[in-house]
């Protein structure tokens, strides 16, 4: 079957750095993805990688590792709005999401 | 409007009524999908469509019935709901490309209630 794993809650202190890990098998693979979501509000695109290496983006990175099946978000600099769901997202051989169960991060002053 | 639209943002049901779901797209999109989303659960995928053409359905109860007149409106039609279906409702869009991964637009959501 496929899976994508990632921890169900993180807590981390404003201005520090936080890495939410995710860990997929899937048919196939297309690429990866990962959305930011806000209580009640729409996932949003963070980022995308289908090459292994790190992607920065800002304050927010991104790294991927084809052959471990595993990726990770790097969020620097934390600010309190950055308190929400952090959503991975695997593409696929078909190019079909498989979503994993999103990451919630609790960011204290 | 920008972006990718929802109506209602909260709808509350009982088992015997029937509604639906409105999404609009406004990005010039050529996919439209339909997500349910329960709580500590990883997003499901109920329907897409593609050119307004349906290509997923991942066995989805009947008592959900997808429609998609034309490439920038999908409608999510309800009737006989189970307690159980009770969750956020969300609606993407993306600009799928033949043989290629491609980004989803998500509108807010529909949070429904089934009682």
């Amino acid at each position: 079957g496929q899976n994508i794993d990632q921890p169900t809650e993180m807590t981390a202190t404003e201005g520090a750095i936080v890495q939410i890990n995710c860990t997929y098998q899937t048919s196939g693979f297309n690429g990866l993805f990962w959305y930011q979501q806000h209580a009640g509000e729409a996932p949003t695109f963070l980022s995308y990688n289908v090459l292994d290496g790190l992607e920065e983006k800002g304050r927010f990175s991104s790294f991927l590792s084809r052959s471990k099946g595993y990726s990770y978000l790097l969020l620097k600099e934390l600010q309190m709005k950055d308190s929400a769901s952090y959503l991975c997202a695997v593409s696929d051989s078909n190019y079909q999401l498989i979503w994993g169960a999103g990451t919630k991060l609790i960011i204290k002053p | 409007e920008t972006g990718v639209t929802q109506t209602p943002r909260h709808l509350v049901m009982g088992m015997t009524n029937k509604k639906s779901l409105k999404c609009e797209q406004h990005l010039g999109h050529n996919a439209m999908y339909w997500y349910k989303q329960s709580a500590k659960k990883p997003l499901e995928l109920m329907f897409v469509y593609s050119l307004e053409e349906r290509v997923e359905n991942n066995s989805v109860p009947s008592r959900f019935s997808p429609e998609c007149p034309n490439s920038s409106h999908l409608f999510l039609h309800l009737h006989t709901l189970q307690p159980e279906d009770s969750a956020l409702y969300l609606c993407a869009s993306s600009q799928a490309l033949a043989g290629g991964p491609d980004e989803q637009f998500f509108g807010p959501g529909t949070r429904l209630t089934v009682l």
